[in-house]
């Protein structure tokens, strides 16, 4: 079935060092991939997303990247920040269908 | 804030009762999606609304109703609910266009069943 896979489901990094987050898609007709932040109390906020015609898209310490062969995308944050620590989500959407599969969260914990 | 807004934030509500969560988006968006966000689970869709018609029905329980007056409110009506019903229930809305796919979601409205 439909499925997205997210590891790992914790991470613990050192401020300014770098965190990768990885996901696995079931559905090759998968055709967007967005990654969000939630903080706690808050909904999940959109940080990046890519196109499955796209394999890197970077928006200054952040950046995606997705092997379509693999059916892999990750997240990577460099040069992290206390702020940075939130879960973190990925998704695929379905093409053709107004269906977002998530991943199960990773949770994030920069330490100062 | 991402232009989603959802009332009221926290809800109690015993098995018994009815109530209702309410979710206003003021990006020009039309289509609007109710998630469940359990502990330890992924984002559960349940309910899809494109220019107000509902167009994805994610096997969600009767005891759930949604309802989109217009494009810009989405209300779930909860009615005889059970413990297991206790979440995180996030509002999101996008713009249907061709190739536009970006979801905004609110804060979210934690409910307890008790």
């Amino acid at each position: 079935g439909e499925n997205v896979e997210q590891h790992p489901s914790t991470l613990s990094v050192q401020e300014g060092d770098s965190a990768v987050i990885k996901c696995t898609y079931s559905d090759s007709a998968s055709n967007y991939f967005p990654w969000y932040k939630q903080e706690l109390g808050k909904g999940p906020q959109l940080i990046i997303d890519i196109r499955s015609n796209v394999g890197e898209k970077k928006d200054q310490r952040i950046a995606v990247t997705l092997n379509k062969t693999a059916k892999h995308f990750s997240l990577h944050i460099t040069e992290t920040q206390p702020e940075d620590s939130a879960v973190y989500f990925c998704a695929a959407r379905f093409s053709g269908t107004y269906k977002y599969i998530f991943g199960t969260g990773t949770r994030l914990k920069v330490l100062a | 804030e991402t232009g989603v807004t959802q009332t009221p934030r926290h809800l109690v509500m015993g098995m018994t009762n009815k109530k209702s969560l309410k979710c206003e988006q003021h990006l020009g968006h039309n289509a609007m999606y109710w998630y469940k966000q359990s502990a330890k689970k992924p984002l559960e869709l349940m309910f899809v609304y494109s220019l107000e018609e509902r167009v994805e029905n994610n096997s969600v329980p009767s005891r759930f109703s949604p309802e989109c007056p217009n494009s810009s409110h989405l209300f779930l009506h909860l009615h005889t609910l059970q413990p297991e019903d206790s979440a995180l229930y996030l509002c999101a809305s996008s713009k249907m266009a061709q190739g536009v796919y970006e979801q905004y979601f609110g804060p979210g409205t934690r409910l307890t069943v008790t």
